[in-house]
């Protein structure tokens, strides 16, 4: 979905480094999520935002944190990347909270 | 604690053959359920939403039904077109902030 676009698309790193996935939305929605999808586990929440006061921890949030910069704006940082962190990860909006979910195209993230 | 589970977890099918997918979930208050389709390379893309039992939607070859229990997403005559994994997302509960997924089903359609 153009929509919502992650950057960057792709990234190989090492252990210890610190890293920045970012994600931007076109639709003017308030509520954006990050997940990380691995291999057999689905899906899983790793933080999620309201508007730009609100910060909340999903399901995973133990060595990621986040940072809400507008409204458009919904960045995901891992201070020290470990290799288990390498998976996908995705970048999601909402308009109210019955509508579905919009997801980006996703960062695949490996760390060595 | 929500829990999704989908079945089976691969399907391969010739074109032309319909077939069913299958979630199954356990929730406390039931606010929605997502049918989510997830190409290679790609992120989920919306399907359908269902709200109460009994309700169907439609698009195409795919239809999605909802009981109190389960949700059935029937391909039919599908096309290789088709191929993708299948997501399944139950939202729930007083918060309803949080979209619990199933593990997908990978559908392969043979021409």
């Amino acid at each position: 979905d153009a929509d919502v676009t992650q950057t960057p698309r792709n990234r190989i790193t090492k252990t210890g480094k610190r890293i920045m996935l970012e994600c931007s939305q076109t639709k003017g929605h308030d509520r954006m999520y990050w997940y990380r999808q691995d291999p057999g586990l689905g899906l899983r929440l790793i933080y999620y935002s309201f508007d730009v006061k609100d910060i909340n921890k999903g399901e995973i949030s133990d060595g990621y944190s986040v940072s809400r910069q507008a409204q458009a704006k919904f960045s995901l940082s891992l201070e020290s990347a470990i290799p288990n962190q390498t998976a996908l990860y995705f970048c999601a909006v909402q308009g109210t909270i019955n509508q579905p979910q919009h997801f980006g195209d996703g960062t695949r993230l490996s760390i060595l | 604690e929500d829990q999704v589970t989908q079945s089976p977890e691969a399907l391969r099918l010739q074109e032309g053959e319909s077939s069913s997918l299958n979630c199954s979930y356990t929730v406390s208050g039931l606010r929605g359920l997502f049918w989510y389709r997830q190409d290679p390379g790609k992120g989920p893309e919306f399907l359908f939403t269902l709200y109460s039992a009994g309700e169907e939607k439609e698009k195409e070859r795919l239809k999605a039904t909802l009981t109190k229990k389960e949700s059935f997403l029937h391909i039919t005559a599908p096309k290789p077109e088709d191929s993708a994994t299948y997501l399944c997302a139950v939202q729930a509960g007083a918060a309803g902030n949080k979209l619990t997924f199933g593990g997908g089903t990978r559908v392969l359609v043979k021409p």
